[in-house]
């Protein structure tokens, strides 16, 4: 029983366009979410995390929008560059203990 | 400055046998954290340390696995009687505070595969 969601396993877009990453949740006592950036033979990198309280925070090229009625959040980055190809993980915790994380979408940004 | 470091980076055993996994942390940083990462999957927690002592063992699926920080530095974690399913990326964090989810600074992890 998957409680975090990532139901694209890839996703490919041409640089300089927007990648849209989906991210959907099934507990309702969740209250604080994260996208981690995963390169092959590294550890997860944090990138951007959003609380309950909002429903959009923006750093630099990566905005994420959290929609807590239909418990789904997606991080969008624009313009895309190659270098952002990486796996891309959602998480998602209740007062920020005992992170649960999505499956991961590979994200490919064509030159 | 150095980051989280894990060894080894790959070790392979047989059914049955013994292991154990090393994190070195980031030097200062309080919290530790063990995660398991299997194929196709995101990490999953597996327990955390403030300080020396296990803070939240949770996420251990058996007592085949254990883990220590008898210093409250450099972490092991140890898993007795292999089991093919536990092959998997075992992947340490360290965080500076307690539980905070955004400063979590992952090391490359150990590809555990048992044959």
């Amino acid at each position: 029983d998957q409680q975090v969601k990532q139901n694209s396993p890839s996703l490919s877009v041409q640089e300089g366009r927007i990648s849209i990453l989906n991210c959907d949740y099934t507990n309702s006592m969740f209250d604080y979410f994260l996208w981690y950036k995963k390169y092959p033979a590294e550890g997860p990198t944090f990138l951007i995390s959003i609380s309950s309280i909002k429903d959009k925070n923006e750093d630099g090229r990566f905005t994420v929008f959290l929609n807590k009625s239909a418990k789904h959040l997606s991080l969008h980055i624009v313009p895309s560059q190659p270098g952002d190809s990486a796996v891309y993980f959602c998480a998602a915790s209740r007062y920020g203990q005992n992170f649960v994380f999505g499956p991961g979408t590979r994200l490919s940004v064509l030159p | 400055g150095a980051g989280v470091s894990q060894t080894p980076s790959n070790k392979v055993t047989e059914k049955g046998k013994y292991v154990e996994l090393r994190c070195d942390p980031i030097s200062g940083h309080t919290a530790l954290y063990w995660y398991r990462q299997s194929l196709g999957q995101g990490p999953e927690f597996l327990i955390y340390f403030q300080g020396t002592g296990a803070a939240d063992d949770s996420g251990l699926p058996n007592d085949r696995f254990f883990a220590v920080r008898p210093e409250g530095s450099v972490s092991t974690l140890k898993i007795q009687r292999t089991e093919r399913g536990d092959s998997a990326v075992y992947l340490c964090a360290s965080s500076e505070r307690p539980r905070g989810p955004d400063t979590q600074y992952f090391g490359p992890g150990t590809r555990l595969t048992v044959l």
